[in-house]
């Protein structure tokens, strides 16, 4: 069945460095993959996404990678801040409209 | 910005029991979800619905789950006998269009507490 999985779990990182989350996905008709970030006690907010016909994008300090022939796709921080901790879902569209989750990295950024 | 509502923010009821949770998608939108979101797990897709009806249901959403869209405005998901496996925080979430022309936007979501 259709499935989203990544990796790390958990990421500890230093405030300034680079944090790098990994998705790879089974239904080779996916062809949309968002990225969430899960803050405590709240709704998983849209960060960036990324359709099939592009390979990659950026939005400041965050940016997505997609390798469809390998069926992954990444999210990239740079510079990260302690804002930047939470817990970060990918996703990729499957079935009717629906979007398929990955289980989860929470991110921790030390000061 | 528009935003999905959802009603009440938490609800905690007895096994066994019935209970309706309430959202109220982004107007203009016309893809409508519910989703789950066990305490510390990945969010689970449970249903979608367009054109006031299913378009497609996961294992998770059996016979004890249904979805219904009584007026123009809200879309509610109801548990006919809670169980304990059922404690959860549900987000409902809504879309323009298919195809994903549009980001998914999601509520608050409701903690859902069976005991």
């Amino acid at each position: 069945g259709e499935n989203v999985e990544q990796h790390p779990s958990t990421l500890s990182v230093q405030e300034g460095d680079s944090a790098v989350i990994k998705c790879t996905y089974s239904d080779s008709a996916s062809n949309y993959f968002p990225w969430y970030k899960q803050e405590l006690g709240k709704r998983p907010q849209l960060i960036i996404d990324i359709r099939s016909n592009v390979g990659e994008k950026k939005d400041q300090r965050i940016a997505v990678t997609l390798n469809k022939t390998a069926k992954h796709f990444s999210l990239h921080i740079t510079e990260t801040q302690p804002e930047d901790s939470a817990v970060y879902f990918c996703a990729a569209s499957g079935g009717y409209n629906k979007l398929i989750f990955g289980a989860g990295t929470r991110l921790a950024v030390h000061p | 910005e528009p935003e999905v509502t959802q009603t009440p923010s938490h609800q905690v009821t007895q096994m066994g029991q019935e209970v309706i949770l309430r959202c109220v998608p982004i107007s203009n939108h016309l893809y409508f979800y519910w989703y789950r979101q066990i305490l510390g797990q990945k969010v689970e897709f449970l249903v979608s619905f367009y054109n006031n009806e299913i378009s497609e249901k996961s294992e998770i959403f059996d016979d004890q789950f249904s979805v219904e869209r009584p007026d123009g405005s809200n879309f509610t998901l109801k548990i006919r006998s809670t169980k304990l496996e059922d404690s959860a925080m549900y987000f409902c979430a809504s879309m323009t269009s298919g195809a994903y022309n549009s980001p998914l936007h999601f509520g608050n979501g409701t903690r859902l507490t069976v005991t």
